[in-house]
């Protein structure tokens, strides 16, 4: 089975630093990746995904992530944050091989500081 | 074009009381799933709809939680009677095709908060 842990709950960065939030997948099989971001009273919206090809995926905002097979990993960053980045960002991995479904990480809280 | 639309954003209500989330996909989107994000958690698969037709409910409690797609179109989820543990998130989204590994990608709505007391 698939499964994502994402290290640290919470991360806070100086506006304009880089952001940097870490997902570890768990997969036997290549898995497809996403992260999603969640604004405050709002529901999961799609950063950005990897799926095959590339192994560096750009999103929406200036963010982007890194697929690394052998890490197992799928890092978010951004080079310099702005306070429009503070939210929840969850990584997710779909079930393979029917991908009919998401397992998300229990999220990162970023706070930004002025 | 319209998003997930989810109804009714905020509810409160008292343990062994029942309530009800609507919730209306993008136009012509055939999957429709229904996610529980519980505070400080991911959100978790509850029921995911092809259509009119259930393709995975098992992680729903079905002792107290029941879900239908009648005409594949909108969805309701119940829960009766409430506990306080189900004091979430309901989260609903829909996807464009059944296989996210297609490159088909989830839409969620904005959640419908609930609060068990």
């Amino acid at each position: 089975a698939q499964s994502v842990t994402q290290l640290g709950s919470h991360v806070s960065v100086s506006e304009g630093a880089l952001v940097l939030l870490r997902c570890n997948y768990s997969s036997s099989v290549p898995p497809y990746l996403f992260w999603y971001v969640q604004y405050p009273n709002q529901g999961l919206q799609l950063l950005l995904k990897y799926t095959t090809g590339a192994t560096l995926v750009k999103g929406i905002n200036g963010f982007e992530a890194e697929f690394k097979k052998s890490e197992t990993s799928f890092h978010l960053t951004k080079p310099s944050a702005h306070m429009s980045d503070a939210a929840e960002y969850f990584c997710a991995v779909s079930d393979f091989p029917t991908g009919n479904q998401f397992y998300f990480g229990t999220g990162t809280s970023l706070t930004v500081i002025p | 074009e319209a998003g997930v639309a989810q109804s009714p954003r905020y509810k409160i209500i008292e343990k062994r009381q029942s309530v009800a989330f609507w919730c209306n996909p993008i136009s012509g989107h055939a999957t429709l799933y229904w996610y529980q994000q519980i505070l400080g958690q991911g959100p978790k698969l509850l029921i995911q709809f092809q259509n009119n037709g259930v393709v995975d409910d098992s992680q729903l409690p079905k002792d107290r939680f029941s879900a239908e797609r009648l005409k594949g179109v909108d969805s309701t989820l119940k829960i009766q009677p409430a506990k306080l543990e189900d004091s979430a998130v309901y989260l609903c989204a829909s996807s464009n095709g059944q296989s996210l590994n297609s490159g088909n990608t989830i839409y969620f709505g904005e959640g419908s908060w609930l609060t068990v007391v």
